[in-house]
């Protein structure tokens, strides 16, 4: 079983709406990331959070906006999606940037209608 | 030239069978190397790192080749368990990129 919680598993929004991702993890891990994963293809880096700051952006749309609250909690904030943003977000966390594995939440299935 | 490159298959295997995947990556100073698997619509989960030594759990046995730049991943006695996708992954700390980098994965499908 993962260790990696990710809330909710599947969300249907529309282009106007305001919703959250959310990200929890208990690890004690201090390395949390955002990736994105369209069918057929591999996971993509969105963001990396590292000891609670923001250590990478991989030039995602700024309808995508992370957030840290602390060390077990990581949020992804969606505004304005557009339907081409419907995929796999997974959460992840890692002990830290370097030289670590890291390990995978069950992931939100988003379609954007 | 992609950061990690992986033949997509799919490998179609009888069970029992032996399979080998390998993967390339182009950055030479990345430091730590990863074998992930994945089942359709589920989240990657671990398989194994690869140290320089090489490393076998069970079934699987990772080797790395730094000079060559590959990394391989042996899979012995097929299960049809074993039908997932095989994601190779790096870690290239030192380029300041400190994140797992994914192949595009390669597919198994092992047939009773």
């Amino acid at each position: 079983d993962t260790e990696v919680t990710q809330t909710p598993k599947h969300l249907v929004m529309g282009m106007t709406n305001k919703k959250s991702l959310k990200c929890e993890q208990h690890m004690g891990h201090r390395a949390m990331y955002w990736y994105k994963q369209k069918a057929k293809k591999p996971p993509e880096l969105m963001f990396v959070y590292s000891y609670e700051k923001l250590s990478i952006n991989e030039s995602v749309p700024s309808r995508f906006s992370p957030e840290c609250p602390n060390s077990s909690l990581l949020n992804l904030h969606l505004h304005a999606l557009q339907p081409e943003d419907s995929a796999l977000y997974l959460c992840a966390s890692s002990p830290g940037e370097r030289n670590t594995e890291a390990f995978f939440g069950q992931g939100t299935r988003l379609t954007v209608v | 030239r992609k950061e990690v490159e992986q033949d997509p298959g799919p490998f179609n295997v009888p069970e029992g069978a032996t399979v080998a995947f390998n993967c390339t990556y182009s950055n030479s100073a990345s430091q730590s190397f990863f074998w992930y698997r994945q089942d359709c619509r589920k989240e990657p989960k671990l398989l194994m790192s690869v140290y320089s030594s090489g490393n076998e759990d069970g079934r699987f046995t990772a080797q790395l080749n730094r000079a060559s730049q590959y990394i391989s991943l042996l899979i012995r006695d097929s299960k049809l368990s074993d039908s997932a996708t095989y994601l190779c992954v790096v870690n290239p700390v030192d380029t300041g990129r400190r994140a797992l980098t994914f192949g595009s994965g390669t597919r198994l499908q092992v047939q009773p």
